[in-house]
């Protein structure tokens, strides 16, 4: 059974900064590409980037909109994803979710629960 | 980036057949797909590349359309269906549509 858990998430000061964690298991993890997704209450999803399997060299891609002050890593010996946040602003208050991705089409086909992130002071 | 626009909410009686719309600014082939967020939970995938029924995921629904306008079909619906139902494209970019909210009368 596929299982992605999020942690790390909390309450941060503008311009701090915050990493979050997701452990997966149930799949082969350096096969998959992995996504970090973020929801603000009650809007829609916004893909923050993708950190690519071992056959694609593990490289990343980030949207636009974070490109610069966040960064996705993996440690694949202990099947962990992680998103490094820094110089947070109050719009980055959100829920975060990691997803697998399916790198053929580009959908999300599992989610974590999601940990929740507030930037406020 | 490529926009996609859906109703806000539609409320449906249970046994009906419900349509849910996303419309995006320009074509996106059929890269495009559905998932569904019940409240305090994580997004479901249902549908993927547009007709494709995702792993485990009931007959009732389904996908059509490609290139702007696309659907996802319900049918019949039931109590649990009570949710956001958001698309998401992956051909320019990836973005999601706003969502749309089923309420069950």
């Amino acid at each position: 059974e596929v299982k992605l858990l999020e942690s790390g998430g909390g309450l941060v000061q503008p311009g701090g900064s915050l990493r979050l964690s997701c452990a997966a298991s149930g799949f082969t993890f350096t096969d998959f590409y992995m996504s970090w997704i973020r929801q603000p209450p009650g809007k829609a999803p916004e893909w923050l980037g993708v950190i690519r399997n071992k056959a694609n060299g593990y490289t990343t891609e980030y949207n636009p909109s974070v490109k610069g002050r966040f960064t996705i890593s993996r440690d694949n010996t202990q099947n962990i994803l992680y998103l490094q946040m820094n110089t947070l602003r109050a719009e980055d208050t959100a829920i975060y979710y990691c997803a697998r991705t399916y790198y053929r089409y580009w959908y999300f086909d599992f989610w974590g629960p999601g940990t929740m992130v507030t930037v406020s002071s | 980036d490529t926009v996609l626009t859906q109703s806000p909410a539609l409320a449906v009686s249970p046994g009906e057949r419900v349509s849910i719309s996303c419309r995006a600014s320009e074509g996106v082939n059929s890269y495009m797909h559905w998932y569904q967020q019940k409240p305090g939970q994580q997004p479901k995938l249902l549908i993927y590349k547009a007709s494709n029924l995702a792993s485990g995921v009931p007959a009732r629904f389904s996908g059509s359309g490609s290139g702007t306008d696309f659907t996802l079909t319900i049918d019949p619906v039931e109590a649990d269906d009570t949710a956001t139902y958001f698309c998401q494209q992956s051909w320019n970019e990836l973005t999601f549509g706003s969502g749309t909210k089923l309420e069950i009368k």
